[in-house]
Parts: structure tokens; C-alpha cells; sequence
């Protein structure tokens, strides 16, 4: 049964800070793993996609990447109110499924 | 760039009525699409899987005969809710991808339509 892991939260988060978010994987031989962010009602918005071990920075948001761990992270810098979300990992498996995690609700405190 | 649409965003009909869902890539050709379905306060449920002139996967427990995929055109994937029922009633979303391989297998996702069913 391949899984993916979060922690359900919520996290809060005050303004400005770093938020972190976690994910972990089941199947090892995942290659293509992407972090969601679904506000309240809305349908997902991609924020980053990684495919190699290593750090990958757009804007605010850095996504780690550790294969040998199987575990995915999402840094937020600078997090805002309109941060506030949940967000979602997910990694896709043979058949160009996405497996999802439950979801990390974030809460970002003015 | 990577927008995806669908239409409409939001329908009521009565029950043993069915309703067309588009899902377009406006930006973008579509090698796959999925139809997903999401109830309150829970997770993305993948119901099928579209490729362009194939005939879709559907998921297990997922009614091939009630929810009809087709997949016309590299931008356009439409899903009909034959003889809808309350039950049905639900947050259907759609998203596409370019191709399977990395870099091309993001999935973008469309804005939703929010059935519900008298």
C-alpha cells in the first residue's frame, strides 16, 4: 500500500516566520513529488514540483528533497496571512497517479 | 501559463437529470487528464484516469456507466453525471498534464464544479 504521510496540524505560524512542512513516502521507487497549496472551498494550486535529492527555491518557497529518507519538506519564508492554507503533498507513482497526504492546514498569525 | 478551466463552476439540477462537465487546457496540450471528487472536509478522491482517444481507467467502485469520460482532444476531457442522484452531489475537480515525464508530469488543476443535486 503505497502511502504518503502529513501532518495533519494545524500549524500556526507566526507573520514573517519560517513555516515548515513535512511529508514522508512509502514507495521507494517514487521519482516526481509536488507540494499543493487548496484554500478553503478551491481546488489545488500547484506551488513547486522536485524530482532530485537537493533543495529547489521559487520566490518565498523551498521544497528538500532527501530519496534515501523518503522524505519531503516545504519551507515557506516570509509567510504571510494569505499563506494560511492547507497544503498538500504528493508524490506520483507508476501509473502517473499522484498518491496524496492528508494535508497540512497552516495558519498563519498576523 | 498551465491554466486549465472548466465549466460550469457550479450547478444545481434535480434528481434523474444529467450534467456535462468541461475541462479544458487552455494554455497547454494534455496528453492525460483526471477527473477527481472532493467532499467536505476531506481528501482528493481520484475517480478516473483520461488519455486523448482512449477509453479512461476508471477507479475501483467508480461507476463507468454513471460517470462518463471523454477524452476528444488533447485540450478538452468532458465528464457526464448520468441520471444524478443527491448522493452525487460533490466537488468535482479536473487537472491535465503534458506528458509523463519529469518537468511534464505536473498535474495543473481546473477551478472545480460544485454539483448539487435536488
Amino acid at each position: 500500500q503505497k502511502e504518503v504521510e502529513q501532518n495533519s496540524g494545524p500549524l500556526s505560524v507566526p507573520e514573517g516566520a519560517i513555516a515548515s512542512l513535512n511529508c514522508t513516502y512509502s514507495d521507494r521507487v517514487s521519482q516526481s513529488f509536488f507540494w499543493y497549496r487548496q484554500y478553503s472551498g478551491k481546488s489545488p494550486e500547484l506551488i513547486m514540483s522536485i524530482y532530485s535529492n537537493g533543495d529547489k527555491e521559487d520566490g518565498r518557497f523551498t521544497a528538500q528533497l532527501n530519496k534515501a529518507s523518503q522524505y519531503v519538506s516545504l519551507l515557506i519564508r516570509d509567510s504571510q496571512p494569505s499563506d494560511s492554507a492547507t497544503y498538500l503533498c504528493a508524490v506520483m507513482d507508476s501509473n502517473y497517479q499522484l498518491i496524496w497526504g492528508a494535508g497540512t492546514k497552516l495558519i498563519i498569525k498576523p | 501559463g498551465a491554466v486549465v478551466s472548466q465549466h460550469p463552476s457550479r450547478v444545481i439540477c434535480k434528481s434523474g437529470t444529467s450534467v456535462k462537465i468541461e475541462c479544458r487546457s487552455l494554455d497547454f496540450q494534455a496528453t492525460t487528464m483526471f477527473w477527481y471528487r472532493q467532499f467536505p472536509k476531506q481528501s482528493l478522491m481520484l475517480m478516473a484516469t483520461s488519455n486523448e482517444g482512449s477509453k479512461a481507467t476508471y477507479e475501483q467502485g467508480v461507476e463507468k456507466d454513471k460517470f462518463l469520460i471523454n477524452h476528444a482532444s488533447l485540450t478538452l476531457s468532458t465528464l457526464t453525471v448520468t441520471s444524478a442522484h443527491p448522493e452525487d452531489s460533490s466537488f468535482y475537480i479536473c487537472s491535465a498534464m503534458r506528458g509523463p515525464q519529469p518537468a511534464y508530469n505536473e498535474q495543473f488543476f481546473g477551478p472545480g464544479t460544485r454539483l448539487t443535486v435536488l
